[in-house]
C-alpha cells in the first residue's frame, strides 16, 4: 500500500535561506509524486509533480523537487525563501489506478 | 474557468441540524474528491466520484454524511444530524480521468463548518 512520511510538521527558515521540506514514501511500484501547498484560508494547490523521465522536477515559484528511488524520497527545496512562501505544504504519493495519499503537511514558517 | 467552486464559504449551525455543502467542478473533469481538513487529523479523503458514480466512500465517517453527484457539474455533501466534532473545513477538489496516476486535483476555497 502506498504512504508517504513528511518529517517534521514545522519548518521555520530565515528569509533568503535555503527551504528544505522532507517527504518520504512508500509504494510497491513506481510511484507519481506531488507536492501541493495550501496557502491561508485557501484550497491546495500543486506546486509540482513526478510522474516518469527526469528525477528533479522544477514547479512554480522557483520550488524544486528531486526523486530519488534509492532513498524513496521526494524532498522539496528552495534557495531562497521568500515571506510569500509562508504556508502549508503537503507531499502526496499515487500509484495507477489508486487515489493519491496526501501526508500530513509541513507547516513553512518564514522569519523576516 | 472559474475553478472549482463551493458554497457556502462558512456555515454556522446548531448541532442537530441539517447541513448541507454544494460544490461544482471544473468543466470537463470527470472525478470529484471531498475532503475533509482538522488541526487534529489533517486532510482526509471522504469520498471520490469518477463520471458522477460513487468509487470510494470508505472515508465518510458515519452513516450521519452522504454525498451525492446527479449531474456532472453539481455535487453535495451532507451532514444529518450535525454534531460538533464534525467542524472542519470541506474541501471539493477535481481532476481530469480517473482518481490517481499523475492527475492533478484541483481544490475549490473550502467550507468551513462550524457546529455548535
Amino acid at each position: 500500500a502506498q504512504s508517504v512520511t513528511q518529517l517534521g510538521s514545522h519548518v521555520s527558515v530565515s528569509e533568503g535561506a535555503l527551504v528544505l521540506l522532507r517527504c518520504n514514501y512508500s509504494s510497491s511500484v513506481p510511484p507519481y509524486l506531488f507536492w501541493y501547498v495550501q496557502y491561508p484560508n485557501q484550497g491546495l494547490q500543486l506546486l509540482l509533480k513526478y510522474t516518469t523521465g527526469a528525477t528533479l522536477v522544477k514547479g512554480i515559484n522557483g520550488f524544486e523537487a528531486e526523486f530519488k528511488k534509492s532513498e524513496t524520497s521526494f524532498h522539496l527545496t528552495k534557495p531562497s525563501a521568500h515571506m510569500s512562501d509562508a504556508a502549508e505544504y503537503f507531499c502526496a504519493v499515487s500509484e495507477l489506478g489508486q487515489k493519491v495519499t496526501f501526508g500530513t503537511g509541513t507547516k513553512l514558517q518564514v522569519i523576516p | 474557468d472559474a475553478g472549482v467552486i463551493q458554497s457556502p464559504r462558512h456555515e454556522v449551525t446548531e448541532m442537530g441540524q441539517e447541513v448541507t455543502l454544494r460544490c461544482k467542478p471544473i468543466s470537463g473533469h470527470n472525478s470529484l474528491f471531498w475532503y475533509r481538513q482538522t488541526m487534529m487529523r489533517g486532510l482526509e479523503l471522504l469520498i471520490y466520484f469518477n463520471n458522477n458514480v460513487p468509487i470510494d466512500d470508505s472515508g465518510m465517517p458515519e452513516d450521519r454524511f452522504s454525498a451525492k453527484m446527479p449531474n456532472a457539474s453539481f455535487s453535495t455533501l451532507k451532514i444529518q444530524p450535525s454534531e460538533p466534532r464534525d467542524s472542519a473545513v470541506y474541501f471539493c477538489a477535481s481532476s481530469l480521468g480517473l482518481a490517481g496516476g499523475n492527475n492533478e486535483q484541483f481544490f475549490g476555497p473550502g467550507t468551513r463548518l462550524t457546529v455548535l
